[in-house]
């Protein structure tokens, strides 16, 4: 166990619909950072927040979007979904200043139909 | 901008030795290595700063050259348990709040009995 919690594991969703991802980050942990994974893509870095606060953006879509609520879990929000969506989202937290490794999430693998 | 990483795979035999690169056309600040096997999350291995020294862990050790903007990943007498593909992940400012990381496409390394 990491020390950060992705919910669900697997979701299987058909196109044109919505779903959230949730991630608690490592206790201590104040930056949280989403990525996408696909076989071709690599990691993909879509967004960070920071103590509740957005701080950098990535190749997010614009169905896409997510926040970061006071007790510093995150939420990834995918609408419209399409084909192309399928992928493992990674959720991962560091202490921020960027002297510090990421500690990954376990992942959450969209399948859209 | 996505750091280039080669190479793409490689396979080794049971104690050889292995480096893997990561290329950089920004300038730096930070470079991460991270492996990750197969349906698991990347783990983090280590980090390395501008202006800081070279690390090692375990047989495992990594330099960053800043001028070239270039790091690179030393496995030696590998062992069974370090296939897995290898990224890096590229930081280009200083730190505080603001930071995300750029990964590579990675390095598919197989070690074999």
């Amino acid at each position: 166990d990491s020390g950060v919690t992705q919910t669900p594991k697997h979701l299987i969703t058909a196109t044109g619909q919505r779903v959230t991802l949730r991630c608690s980050p490592r206790s201590g942990d104040l930056s949280v950072y989403w990525y996408q994974q696909s076989l071709d893509q690599g990691l993909q870095f879509l967004i960070q927040y920071y103590n509740g606060e957005e701080r950098a953006k990535g190749n997010i879509l614009e169905r896409f979007s997510a926040q970061q609520f006071p007790d510093l879990h995150s939420e990834l929000n995918l609408s419209s979904l399409e084909l192309g969506d399928s992928a493992l989202y990674f959720c991962a937290s560091s202490g921020g200043q960027g002297r510090y490794g990421y500690t990954f999430g376990s992942g959450t693998r969209l399948t859209v139909v | 901008q996505q750091p280039v990483q080669s190479p793409q795979a490689v396979i080794l035999r049971e104690g050889e030795d292995a480096v893997i690169n990561c290329s950089s056309s920004k300038a730096l600040y930070s470079v991460h290595w991270y492996r990750q096997k197969h349906g698991e999350a990347p783990v983090f291995l280590m980090i390395l700063l501008k202006g800081g020294e070279q690390k090692g862990h375990e047989k495992i050790s990594a330099s960053f050259n800043e001028k070239k903007q270039q790091s690179s990943l030393y496995l030696t007498a590998s062992q069974l348990s370090y296939s897995g593909t290898y990224f890096c992940g590229t930081g280009e400012d200083s730190g505080g709040s603001n930071y995300k990381l750029t990964f590579g496409k990675g390095t598919l390394l197989t070690v074999n009995p």
